[in-house]
């Protein structure tokens, strides 16, 4: 039972446009989600999160766009830069319901052109 | 540069045999989680420790166990391995018992290969 989805596994964006990535949940009790940004060889890197009381959060070229009735979240990344091209996770945590750790998507492979 | 750091990072071996990973936590971090990344998998979450007790676990086979130390670094044991135990181990820590608003920080990952 995957309780967050990433359904495109892979994204193509020019340089400079705007780049969004899908997430999809299916637990309404999760209180925070958050996205990851993985390099190859390396380690997930936290890049940005939002509480599930907001519906918006912002840091710099990063927003991530929460709709709670549609249990959707969406990553903007503008303008989109050669050194955005990673593979990035969404994940989900429900705070106090017991420390089980991130629930995590299976990832979208975001590549950007020159 | 995380500051968690995970040996060995490539490791291959036969089915049967038995693997120890190994997992040192950020200074000051109390809490290691253990995830597994298999081939088109997302992380999978193993199982927790916070300050040398089992906190929480996930997916964790029962041929997998794992422990942390007084010294805060864990070790996560694969014993009776299968190919489909074949897959990239993370460990990731941070400072706090629970997940709180979910940072963690993750070493570079194990990578396993069984053949």
């Amino acid at each position: 039972d995957q309780q967050v989805k990433q359904n495109s596994p892979s994204l193509s964006v020019q340089e400079g446009r705007i780049s969004i990535l899908n997430c999809d949940y299916t637990n309404s009790m999760f209180d925070y989600f958050l996205w990851y940004k993985k390099y190859p060889a390396e380690g997930p890197t936290f890049l940005i999160s939002i509480s599930s009381i907001k519906d918006k959060n912002e840091d710099g070229r990063f927003t991530v766009f929460l709709n709670k009735s549609a249990k959707h979240l969406s990553l903007h990344i503008v303008p989109s830069q050669p050194g955005d091209s990673a593979v990035y996770f969404c994940a989900a945590v429900r705070v106090g319901g017991g420390a089980d750790g991130l629930t995590f998507g299976k990832g979208t492979h975001l590549i950007i052109q020159p | 540069d995380s500051g968690v750091t995970q040996t060995p990072k490539h490791l291959i071996t036969a089915t049967g045999q038995r693997v120890t990973l190994r997992c040192s936590p950020r200074s000051g971090d109390l809490s290691v989680y253990w995830y597994q990344q298999s081939l088109d998998q997302g992380l999978q979450f193993l199982i927790q420790y916070y300050n040398g007790e089992e906190r929480a676990k996930g997916n964790i086979l029962e041929r997998f166990s794992a422990q942390q130390f007084p010294d805060l670094h864990s070790e996560l044991n694969l014993s009776s391995l299968e190919l489909g135990d074949s897959a990239l181990y993370f460990c990731a820590s941070s400072v706090a018992s629970g997940v709180n608003t979910g940072e963690l920080f993750f070493g570079e990952g194990s990578r396993l290969t069984v053949l």
